[in-house]
């Protein structure tokens, strides 16, 4: 059962420290999003990869967030430093571009849970 | 004002009743609509994918949507304790792009 995979899937933190998250995509394909929830303002895009290149980052803080594949089976998130702002649940999604239909569906992962003091 | 518009709810009915959940859009270029549900604690699960204007049925759920009227609704039948989640409406420019999504109705369905 092929699924994304999202580490740590629970982070508490203090403010200024860095946080990093990873992502497993599913094997095989390759666009890879970085999304996050919150209350207030719901799933917001952050950042996307297709074949390991970012397309859109413009969802991000860059003075503070980073996102990146080193390889295609992985995707990191960092907030440097964070802030009490960031708390939220981020998730990453994996999709295989181009499909057909239902094949352009993104996956989601589980979540990492980030609280930060 | 957000590019995808969703009643937050909580939607509360009984088992067995339909349940209708809508949104709006403002944005004349999105070409794929989706409908996810989450449960509590969970990631989104996509449920229905639709191109463009019409309905598209699969087993208790209905999805339509009306470009006209930048309209896009999903219709649970038969509604069972089980379902009882958020539900997402998303919406796609072009295939394989970013998703924008609503802020989620809550449902609850009562046995």
């Amino acid at each position: 059962d092929a699924r994304v995979t999202q580490t740590p899937r629970h982070k508490v933190t203090e403010m200024g420290q860095e946080v990093t998250m990873r992502c497993q995509p599913i094997l095989g394909h390759n666009t890879v999003f970085w999304y996050r929830q919150t209350m207030m303002q719901g799933l917001e895009l952050l950042a996307y990869f297709r074949n390991r290149a970012p397309l859109d980052d413009s969802g991000m803080p860059k003075d503070r967030f980073s996102a990146e594949m080193p390889d295609a089976t992985l995707a990191t998130l960092k907030i440097q430093p964070s802030e009490p702002r960031d708390s939220a649940v981020y998730f990453c999604a994996s999709g295989l571009v181009p499909g057909s239909g239902e094949t352009d569906t993104q996956y989601f992962g589980p979540g990492t849970r980030l609280t930060v003091l | 004002q957000k590019e995808v518009e969703q009643d937050p709810g909580p939607l509360s009915v009984p088992e067995g009743a339909i349940v209708s959940l809508n949104c709006t859009y403002s944005n004349s270029a999105f070409q794929y609509f989706m409908w996810y549900r989450q449960y509590s604690r969970k990631g989104p699960e996509l449920l229905m994918y639709t191109y463009s204007s019409g309905n598209k049925e699969d087993g208790r759920f209905t999805a339509q949507v009306d470009k006209s009227s930048k309209y896009i609704s999903l219709f649970i039948r038969d509604s069972q304790p089980s379902d009882s989640a958020t539900y997402l409406c998303a919406t796609q420019k072009a295939a394989g792009n970013k998703l924008t999504f609503g802020g989620g109705t809550r449902v609850l369905v009562k046995p």
